[in-house]
């Protein structure tokens, strides 16, 4: 069945980039989303981008998409200690019906 | 409209007690879904409907986890003789059509003692 993979945990110094990747199996994904869940709070969506696309800027994120190697990058340009959270990676297949999550990067931002 | 709506957000229950919850998707969102959640993981799917039609099931809603959606509105999950590991956050989404996002709702989290 599909799967989507993700590290578990990112720290980053406040200012920087933080980068967080993410593997999936489906190769007839269609969309390919990143959530953002603070504790105790749902989860947030934070942009997605279409199978068809590489790349796609959204302000300070930016969504890389290798559907050869099927490896989606989110970037987060000038970190800030309100990013610090769980990332979710989700991918939607052409059924258009269940997402398939990833486990959840811990991103944690110090001062 | 202020977006899913789940009740209760908190459900503390004795193990072979029944529990429903109830989501309410954003008005005019057709695709409803349910999705469980435990401690350090992601959100798995549990099942979801087009209007009223449950169109998928996955393995993990064994025989005692029931959902409707009666009126293509509003959707109830039922668990029967609830266990221990049932133990998770019950997280409710809907989308406008099948080609559009997922809005989530804050969940329900139940506790089986």
């Amino acid at each position: 069945g599909e799967d989507v993979e993700q590290s578990l945990f990112l720290s980053v110094r406040e200012g920087d980039s933080s980068v967080i990747n993410c593997t999936y199996t489906d190769s007839s994904s269609t969309y390919l989303y990143w959530y953002k869940q603070e504790p105790g709070a749902g989860l947030q969506l934070l942009t997605y981008i279409f199978s068809n696309m590489d790349m796609k800027q959204d302000q300070r994120l930016t969504v890389l998409l290798n559907k050869k190697d099927k490896h989606l990058s989110l970037r987060i340009a000038d970190t800030q200690t309100g990013d610090s959270a769980i990332y979710f990676c989700a991918e939607q297949g052409t059924n258009a019906g269940k997402s398939t999550f990833g486990d959840g990067t811990t991103l944690t931002v110090k001062p | 409209d202020t977006g899913v709506s789940q009740d209760p957000r908190h459900k503390i229950t004795k193990r072979g007690q029944n529990v429903t919850f109830r989501c309410d998707p954003i008005s005019e969102h057709n695709r409803l879904y349910w999705y469980r959640q435990t401690l350090g993981q992601g959100p798995e799917f549990l099942t979801y409907f087009q209007n009223e039609a449950q169109l998928e099931k996955s393995r993990l809603l064994s025989d005692r986890f029931s959902a409707e959606r009666p009126k293509g509105s509003f959707s109830t999950l039922e668990i029967q003789r609830t266990e221990q590991g049932d133990s998770a956050m019950y997280l409710c989404a809907s989308s406008l059509d099948p080609y559009n996002e997922q809005f989530f709702g804050p969940g329900t989290r139940l506790t089986v003692l």
